[in-house]
């Protein structure tokens, strides 16, 4: 069973562009979860998709944003980007709220 | 209140050494404690969680100690070999809503 997959791996944009980045969970799994990893801060909370609805949102700028499709995968936009959005981006899914987190291995976006 | 405290930020251990990593929390709602490894160029994956339920659970040479009055759970790995080698994560939630708040990290090597 394929676990959950993220892309792309690299992204490198410049300081006012957009970063898209994608998720797609493992089968049968409803909610997503996105998570900011920036050296030495851990892993901070983004967002939490389930069902195709925003469940809830971290403490992070409106340019921050994503959404939930029908077949539950998900996208993460970062809209006019920052050097210190710079950071590996995890997106994890679970099969019901507060159970187990499965996590892809990120997308890390650079930003010069 | 939402915060999750870790310590050490970074620990070396010879190997068959005992590590030890403590998490401190403020929100005596939380009610899910799981703690994750993460391997360099992978997502976190659970190592083992615990409920406030119990005071400790062990699987393998992975024991979680809970103390519920100290508001403090720590992970205590035996016998650690370089394989260990890996960042760990504790984190915590309020049963079934939504996120994990994750504690910052420690970085553990093992040497041989």
């Amino acid at each position: 069973e394929a676990g959950v997959t993220q892309s792309p791996t690299h992204l490198i944009k410049t300081r006012g562009q957009q970063a898209t980045l994608r998720c797609s969970p493992i089968s049968g799994h409803t909610s997503v979860y996105w998570y900011q990893q920036a050296l030495g801060l851990g892993l901070q909370f983004l967002l939490w998709y389930d069902e195709g609805e925003e469940r809830n949102r971290g403490n992070f700028p409106p340019r921050f944003s994503g959404r939930q499709f029908p077949n539950y995968s998900s996208e993460l936009n970062v809209n006019a980007l920052e050097l210190e959005d710079s950071a590996l981006y995890l997106c994890a899914s679970s099969l019901y709220v507060s159970s187990e987190l499965f996590f892809g291995e990120g997308s890390r976006l650079t930003v010069l | 209140q939402q915060q999750v405290k870790q310590s050490p930020q970074s620990l070396i251990v010879q190997k068959g050494g005992i590590s030890i990593i403590n998490c401190a929390y403020e929100n005596t709602a939380f009610d899910y404690f799981p703690w994750y490894q993460q391997f360099p160029g992978k997502g976190p994956a659970l190592l083992i969680a615990i409920r406030p339920d119990v005071s400790e659970k062990k699987e393998g040479r992975f024991t979680i100690s809970f103390n519920k009055s100290a508001k403090q759970f720590s992970l205590h790995i035996m016998d650690s070999q370089p394989g260990d080698s890996a960042t760990y994560f504790c984190a915590a939630s309020i049963g079934n809503t939504d996120k994990l708040i994750f504690g910052t990290g420690t970085r553990l090597q093992v040497f041989p």
